[in-house]
């Protein structure tokens, strides 16, 4: 089975600077999606990002951008020029293509942005 | 224009009783999903239909019955409720992808926050 783990339980920035949340994974499988979620504190799950793995080239959405490592099986968020509305628990999660269809998530890390 | 909307936001009841939780979808997917997550925020999936027929069923408790009308809806049925079910509930929904099998970005509802007492 897979699973992905998220070692960074609280992370904080400076508001304008950058911070990188990691994500590790481990699969078997060749071909699945990676994603981040957004969880500020309304609740609501936000797609951050999406990358294909076999896809070489990282995601990139605005300030968003991740680092892809497949051989080392690592998928971090790196958040560039941080504002205060980026304050949330943030969510790493393996999507299996010819497996089970189910998001497998990591324990989620809580960002907190200092102005 | 909600995407993907839950009745209710939140769930006060006591324990024992059968509850229901609604969700609709007006993206036109497929798919729908229901997760659980718990007091430390750890999102697990629960049930996952895809055009009225189940595809996937954790291991979760008989007293969790998740029912289809239609490809649109996904609601989650309750009964006697225990206190450890109380948590957050989300729907979510993707389009199933007919080449390669699979389906696409997962996009959630608001969540329902179910406290049982």
């Amino acid at each position: 089975a897979q699973t992905v783990t998220q070692s960074q339980p609280e992370m904080s920035v400076q508001e304008a600077e950058t911070v990188t949340l990691s994500c590790t994974y481990d699969t078997s499988e060749s071909d699945y999606y990676l994603f981040w979620y957004k969880q500020p504190p309304s609740r609501q799950m936000i797609l951050v990002i999406r990358q294909e793995a076999y896809k070489q080239q990282n995601a990139t959405e605005n300030r968003f951008s991740v680092n892809f490592q497949k051989a080392a099986k690592s998928f971090s968020l790196k958040i560039s020029d941080s504002q205060l509305g980026d304050a949330a628990m943030y969510f790493c999660a393996y999507f299996s293509v010819q497996g089970a269809q189910k998001l497998v998530f990591g324990q989620g890390t809580r960002l907190t942005i200092n102005p | 224009d909600t995407a993907v909307s839950q009745t209710p936001k939140y769930l006060v009841t006591q324990m024992g009783n059968d509850k229901s939780i609604k969700c609709e979808q007006n993206l036109g997917h497929d798919t729908m999903y229901w997760y659980k997550q718990d007091s430390k925020k750890f999102l697990k999936i629960m049930f996952s239909y895809n055009n009225k027929e189940l595809i996937i069923n954790e291991t979760v408790p008989n007293r969790f019955s998740p029912k289809s009308p239609d490809k649109a809806h996904l609601n989650l049925h309750i009964n006697s409720l225990e206190l450890g079910d109380s948590a957050v509930y989300f729907c979510a929904s993707s389009l199933f992808r007919t080449s390669g099998g699979s389906t696409d970005t997962q996009y959630f509802g608001p969540g329902t926050r179910l406290t049982v007492l």
